[in-house]
């Protein structure tokens, strides 16, 4: 099956304890990123990717870093998490030529106390 | 990036045809249209995506006027299951590769 996956779903934890949240796919896509959902405020695009170790920032990339050394994982650093970084976090992939047609995962929802 | 502008939330009865339109002044000539579909705590699902005119699937149709300054997606005869958000993007498919998807339109389907 066609899919996006994110791990874990949920996390709590807290100031500075640095993390990572794992997103895989298996649609041999070479455009992956990550947005970030945050009530009142949409989704917001925080780094993409358009091939393995090709990435750039999208809006709202402080505080993030992420890495492409495979085709199919682009997993997302959160070196020192602050609570503003709270949020529901989603990863997507598309065919880099069908850019507009993107495949989102089941989104990881952070809390950080 | 085109900026666009959606209604804040929308409120339908089953069974009726919902069109919710989107705004987008600064559409570039080589920009598409694409709607998503996002449900609580999931995440967006692609709907549909045009060009000019009309484009029709198994889901919606959209309905693109000849200065492709709005658009406007159709859902017909909803149901209670098409209670969700919907978020409309202007973008091309050579160009940048930010997405900018906005706030989007709450649609509420009531029984």
């Amino acid at each position: 099956e066609a899919q996006v996956t994110q791990n874990p779903r949920y996390l709590i934890t807290v100031t500075g304890k640095k993390l990572t949240v794992t997103c895989s796919q298996n649609m041999n896509h070479e455009y992956m990123s990550w947005y970030r959902q945050d009530p009142g405020l949409g989704l917001r695009q925080i780094y993409y990717s358009m091939n393995v170790e090709v990435t750039d920032k999208g809006d709202v990339p402080e505080g993030y870093k992420v890495s492409r050394k495979e085709k199919r994982n682009f997993p997302l650093i959160l070196e020192s998490p602050s609570p503003n970084q709270t949020s529901l976090y989603f990863c997507a992939s598309s065919y880099m030529g069908q850019r507009y047609e993107q495949y989102f995962g089941p989104g990881t929802r952070l809390t950080v106390t | 990036l085109a900026k666009t502008t959606q209604p804040i939330s929308m409120d339908s009865y089953e069974g009726q045809e919902v069109n919710i339109t989107c705004s987008h002044n600064n559409i570039a000539t080589n920009d598409y249209i694409t709607w998503y579909q996002q449900f609580p705590s999931q995440g967006p699902r692609f709907i549909i995506q045009g060009y000019k005119t009309k484009v029709t699937n198994e889901v919606a149709s959209l309905f693109i006027p000849a200065d492709r300054k709005s658009s406007t997606l159709s859902l017909p005869r909803v149901s209670l299951s098409d209670t969700a958000v919907y978020y409309c993007l202007v973008g091309s498919l050579s160009g940048t590769y930010k997405y900018i998807f906005g706030t989007g339109t709450r649609l509420k389907v009531l029984a």
